[in-house]
């Protein structure tokens, strides 16, 4: 079984440029997070889709970050304009959507953005 | 508002130790518990996932255990190999569909 998928794996840009990720999640999941890890720290959601609605978006910088999933399978987390301090691995994770067990999520390989 | 965390921040050991990583959690009501790894420039690899029923999960030279009670879980890793050394993170999730709340991981350095 094919893992989460994500691309680019990493991207250097100079601040209030603008910058796009994508993410495929495993087939038939329909929960899609978006995770930033910034160095040193744990991961922190950004925006959670259950198909392809959103279902917690709080804690997305929404003056310069947003994220669509269309069709409800691959997503795109998009950041315009960058500051310095979005420097960070963007996480993409999936699980399915079972109203009973772990729902246990997998995380793809993430995208490594440096702001200059 | 959950918070989790996790101590030591980071970790050295001779090969061939037993050790315990330890994690923190505010709020008890969580739904499950897990456990991942991750290795330099990589993602997430999940090694050990307790529901909030259990008390411990095991998984080769691993075993995680959780006491909702005191809001603490721990990473058991046995005889640790060079192979070992990586980040290890903990997080709780609130409820079924919900999100992950990490800490802030222990970076675990195993030394030949």
């Amino acid at each position: 079984e094919a893992g989460v998928a994500q691309s680019p794996r990493y991207k250097i840009i100079e601040k209030r440029q603008s910058v796009a990720f994508w993410c495929n999640p495993i087939s038939g999941h329909a929960t899609l997070y978006w995770y930033q890890q910034i160095l040193g720290q744990g991961p922190k959601l950004l925006i959670q889709f259950q198909n392809n609605g959103v279902v917690d978006d709080s804690q997305l910088p929404k003056d310069r970050f947003s994220a669509e999933r269309l069709k409800g399978v691959d997503s795109t987390l998009k950041i315009q304009p960058a500051k310095l301090e979005d420097s960070a691995v963007y996480l993409c994770a999936s699980s399915l959507a079972r109203t009973s067990g772990s729902n246990e999520q997998f995380f793809g390989p993430g995208t490594r953005l440096t702001v200059l | 508002k959950q918070e989790v965390t996790q101590i030591p921040a980071a970790l050295s050991v001779p090969e061939g130790e037993n050790l315990v990583l330890n994690c923190s959690f505010t709020d008890s009501a969580i739904y499950n518990l897990q456990w991942f790894r991750q290795d330099p420039g990589k993602g997430l690899t999940s090694l050990l996932l307790i529901q909030s029923s259990q008390r411990e999960q095991t998984s080769g030279r691993l075993n995680a255990s959780l006491d909702k009670s005191s809001g603490r879980s721990t990473l058991y890793i046995a005889a640790s190999q060079p192979g070992d050394s990586a980040t290890y993170l903990c997080a709780v999730r609130s409820n079924q569909g919900g999100k992950l709340i990490f800490g802030q991981g222990t970076e675990l350095s195993v030394k030949p």
